[in-house]
């Protein structure tokens, strides 16, 4: 079974600087995905960002980018220019992609950081 | 593009009775998914749909809750009889996973309370 460690339950930047979340994983598996979601106050869970365990390059998506160590089974988010929206409670999620088998496609999540951005 | 629906957003009962939620996920979906969102923790796996069929529900308790697709479109999940642990958030996600894109959508959530 797969697991997610997400070490620090909540976190604080002033707006403008730039925060680093971490997440740690365990799995034996070779084929997988890692995802960073965001959930807002409002609830609604939406992805921000993610990494294919096949590729070395490390996933961005505009002020986010992550640090993929396939090795060490670390994958870190960095928030560059934190903006007050980006206040929310961060999860760090894995999914199997492992060759058949109805555990596979389904996301473990860990217990997840709250990120407050200060103005 | 309408996302996933959920309805109703918020639910209160007392123990022992029955509840249900729905979900209509975004359209074209052929995977859905049931979380169970703890207050404070990470949504976890309930059931696992590929269009009409069930193809994990090894964390689903058997006993007391069961969830149906019948057409593999919307989807229901259903508590009876519902107890004061069940208090929580229900997401619902749907992606086109049995085609190759992993991503889920999310939908806002049920929150249950159990008095």
């Amino acid at each position: 079974a797969q697991t997610v460690t997400q070490s620090q339950p909540e976190m604080s930047v002033q707006e403008a600087e730039t925060v680093t979340l971490s997440c740690t994983y365990d799995t034996s598996e070779s084929n997988y995905y890692l995802f960073w979601y965001k959930q807002p106050p409002s609830r609604q869970m939406i992805l921000v960002i993610r990494q294919e365990a096949y590729k070395q390059q490390n996933a961005t998506e505009n002020r986010f980018s992550v640090n993929f160590q396939k090795a060490a089974k670390s994958f870190s988010l960095k928030i560059s220019d934190s903006q007050l929206g980006d206040t929310a409670m961060y999860f760090c999620a894995f999914m199997n992609l492992g060759g058949g088998g109805g555990s596979n496609y389904k996301l473990t999540f860990g217990k997840g950081t709250l990120l407050t951005v200060n103005p | 593009e309408a996302g996933v629906v959920q309805s109703p957003r918020y639910k209160i009962i007392e123990k022992k009775q029955p509840v249900a939620f729905w979900c209509n996920p975004i359209s074209g979906h052929n995977t859905l998914y049931w979380y169970l969102q703890n207050l404070g923790q990470g949504p976890e796996l309930l059931i696992r749909y590929e269009n009409e069929e069930a193809v994990d529900d090894s964390q689903l308790p058997k006993d007391r809750f069961s969830a149906e697709r019948l057409k593999g479109v919307d989807s229901t999940l259903k508590i009876q009889p519902a107890e004061l642990g069940d208090s929580a958030v229900y997401l619902c996600a749907s992606s086109l996973a049995a085609s190759g894109d992993y991503e889920q959508y999310f939908g806002p959530g049920t929150r249950l309370t159990v008095t």
